[in-house]
């Protein structure tokens, strides 16, 4: 069974640019999350889509948006991108729905971005 | 505001002795609680949780404690191994749905 699977795993941009993530979860699994990894920070929840619906959503600033397509892919943006937002972004994937859940999350390997 | 706390950042612990890896939270909404471990280059791994009714987990090597009254939860390794050496992650959820809070990590040495 493929991984969560994240494009691209490495990117450069400059200061003002935007950037896309995406996020290909394991098959079958319909709730995508994305974090943000800083250092010295941990893992830092940005969102969670179900079913094409964003369920929950941490606090990042709106330059940080994301969806989820009809067949669970998931892409994330961050618009006029600072030099902060230099981090690790971690997609991860789970089966259970809310209610259900015990907290288990597949992650992929992340996409690491560097602003300058 | 950090709801879940890893206070030691770096714990280094020879090979076959007990790693103890701690983390304290503040939210008593928490229900279940998570250790993730993290090798470079590679996504955070799902180790073992425990859920708030409990006191204790144990799955092979591993073991998590929990201390409702005290708002902490450690991580045991027993033997540790030198594969053991990563980045320790404790998590938390619980009433916002399917979502994580983390603590900022303890990068564990096992030296042979």
């Amino acid at each position: 069974k493929a991984g969560v699977t994240q494009t691209p795993r490495y990117l450069i941009k400059t200061r003002g640019q935007q950037v896309t993530l995406s996020c290909s979860p394991i098959s079958g699994h319909r709730s995508v999350s994305w974090y943000q990894q800083t250092p010295g920070q941990g893992l830092q929840f940005l969102f969670e889509y179900f079913s094409e619906t964003q369920r929950n959503k941490g606090n990042f600033p709106g330059r940080f948006s994301g969806r989820q397509f009809s067949n669970s892919r998931s892409e994330m943006n961050v618009s006029t991108l600072e030099l902060g937002d230099s981090a690790l972004y971690l997609c991860a994937s789970s089966l259970a729905l809310a209610g259900e859940w015990t907290g288990e999350l597949f992650f992929g390997e992340g996409s690491r971005l560097t602003v300058l | 505001d950090q709801q879940v706390k890893q206070n030691s950042p770096s714990l280094s612990v020879q090979e076959g002795r007990i790693s103890i890896l701690n983390c304290d939270y503040t939210n008593s909404m928490f229900d279940y609680f998570l250790w993730y471990k993290k090798y470079p280059a590679e996504g955070p791994t799902f180790l073992i949780s425990i859920s708030s009714i409990k006191d204790k987990n144990e799955d092979g090597r591993f073991t998590v404690f929990l201390n409702k009254s005290a708002k902490h939860l450690s991580l045991h390794i027993v033997p540790s191994q030198p594969g053991d050496s990563a980045v320790y992650f404790c998590a938390a959820t619980g009433g916002e749905g399917n979502k994580l809070v983390f603590g900022a990590g303890t990068i564990l040495r096992v030296k042979s």
